[in-house]
């Protein structure tokens, strides 16, 4: 596609329910990254993929939080048992994988926990 | 682990002045270091970009410097317009590609 695509673009869920984000990178970017941008905050790292691999997910905040890629493309990011601090922009990024190639964002989700 | 320090998280200048934002890392091997810009519930979105093999590079109004020895990058924009207001991000990326944020520089140009 022309750019990075995420959905939902906004998302309103009670505390305690499960979410699913997702990502459609730029056609043929290899590499693709998650942040977490809380309000008038930082871009927090969350996870990288390498193709359907996920060399670093240092950034996930707990075991609430998991990822995945599948077929080189899409990439999930699932909160499970959202709590109200949860509540943030998630970015989306993308690149190809050689070291000094441009990283392109996505206009991300909106989540909100109440 | 990997560091990203960015002074000043805040920046006032009258239009037309120049504003200069400076970033510090940690990690030597860092070969890539972009600036981004955000507007106010817009993406981040890359103003420009320098690579570990220069020290300086410019793009109209924005300049870049690196000094590897000291492991520290500047952005420079000058004759500043009201439009140039946001935050920025400076950032460096290293080892498996992961890309580290400074923590932002809120700037306002005053007209």
């Amino acid at each position: 596609g022309a750019g990075v695509s995420q959905s939902p673009s906004n998302k309103v869920t009670e505390k305690g329910k499960d979410v699913e984000l997702r990502c459609d990178p730029i056609s043929g970017h290899t590499a693709l990254y998650w942040y977490r941008q809380s309000l008038g905050q930082g871009l927090e790292f969350l996870i990288y993929f390498q193709g359907n691999s996920a060399p670093d997910k240092s950034g996930l905040p707990s075991d609430r939080f998991s990822a995945e890629r599948t077929g080189g493309s899409v990439s999930t990011l699932t909160i499970q048992r959202t709590q109200q601090e949860d509540s943030a922009v998630y970015l989306c990024a993308s690149s190809f994988d050689n070291p000094g190639n441009t990283i392109y964002f996505g206009e991300g989700s909106w989540l909100t926990v109440v | 682990g990997e560091n990203v320090e960015q002074h000043p998280s805040t920046l006032s200048v009258q239009e037309g002045d120049s504003a200069v934002i400076k970033c510090t890392y940690s990690d030597s091997a860092s070969n890539y270091f972009p600036w981004y810009k955000q507007e106010l519930g817009k993406r981040p979105q890359l103003i420009i970009d320098i690579r570990s093999n220069v020290g300086e590079k410019k793009d109209q109004r924005i300049a870049v410097t690196l000094n590897k020895t000291a492991k520290h990058f500047s952005l420079h924009i000058t004759e500043t317009q009201p439009e140039d207001s946001a935050v920025y991000f400076c950032a460096a990326k290293w080892g498996a590609q992961k890309l580290v944020f400074g923590q932002g520089t809120r700037l306002t140009i005053n007209p």
